[in-house]
């Protein structure tokens, strides 16, 4: 079984500075797909990054970056510049290729940013 | 083009009653899945549908079923209700077939409470 691991439940952060969010993951397979969401407050949850388990580069999207450490099997997201939009949870899912969308997803951790 | 909905958004049941859910995917996405958000357990995949057929499942007990139809609407159902189902339901859509990883987007969610 997959399990995944945000051992930060909440952090903070000032508007325009950089916060590191972590995740661990424990899998014994080699292909798969690793995410983070955000779920806003009483808002949906939306994709904010992807990274394909055999890229060796990490995914980037604007403000957000992944640290990707495929033999720690860790997976951590980097905002920078942060924005008061971006107060959310956030959630790392896992996925193992094949899984028709199984997604394993772990505790969350809220961040808010403070203006 | 329209997001993923859900309906109803709240609801109140009583335990020992049965509760259908719906959700609509977005237009022209074939596979919907099937989340519970909780507190004390996160979020938990509950089972996955493409073209009207389930492909994958979650642990959860036989009470939990889905189905969906040929416009890949999809409804699930808890029957007897207990306390412990209140939650977050939350369904997600994909275009995709193939299990390799595509982001999925959600819905707002159906609030269930069980008194």
């Amino acid at each position: 079984a997959q399990t995944v691991t945000q051992s930060q439940p909440e952090m903070s952060v000032q508007e325009a500075e950089t916060v590191t969010l972590s995740c661990t993951y424990d899998t014994s397979e080699n292909n798969y797909y690793l995410f983070w969401y955000k779920q806003p407050p009483s808002r949906q949850m939306i994709l904010v990054i992807r990274q394909e388990a055999y890229k060796q580069q990490n995914a980037t999207e604007n403000r957000f970056s992944v640290n990707f450490q495929k033999a720690a099997k860790s997976f951590s997201l980097k905002i920078s510049d942060s924005q008061l939009g971006d107060t959310a949870m956030y959630f790392c899912a896992f996925m193992k290729q094949g899984d028709f969308n199984k997604f394993y997803f772990g505790s969350g951790t809220k961040l808010n940013v403070k203006p | 083009k329209a997001g993923v909905t859900q309906t109803p958004r709240y609801l109140i049941k009583t335990r020992g009653q049965q509760v259908t859910l719906s959700c609509s995917p977005i237009s022209g996405h074939r596979s919907v899945s099937w989340y519970q958000q909780t507190p004390g357990q996160g979020l938990q995949f509950l089972f996955e549908y493409f073209s009207e057929t389930q492909r994958n499942k979650g642990n959860f007990p036989g009470r939990f079923s889905g189905r969906q139809f040929s416009n890949s609407r999809s409804e699930m159902n808890v029957s007897t209700l207990e306390l412990g189902d209140s939650a977050l339901y939350l369904c997600a859509s994909s275009p995709w077939s193939q299990g390799r990883g595509n982001e999925q987007f959600f819905g707002p969610g159906t609030r269930l409470t069980v008194l």
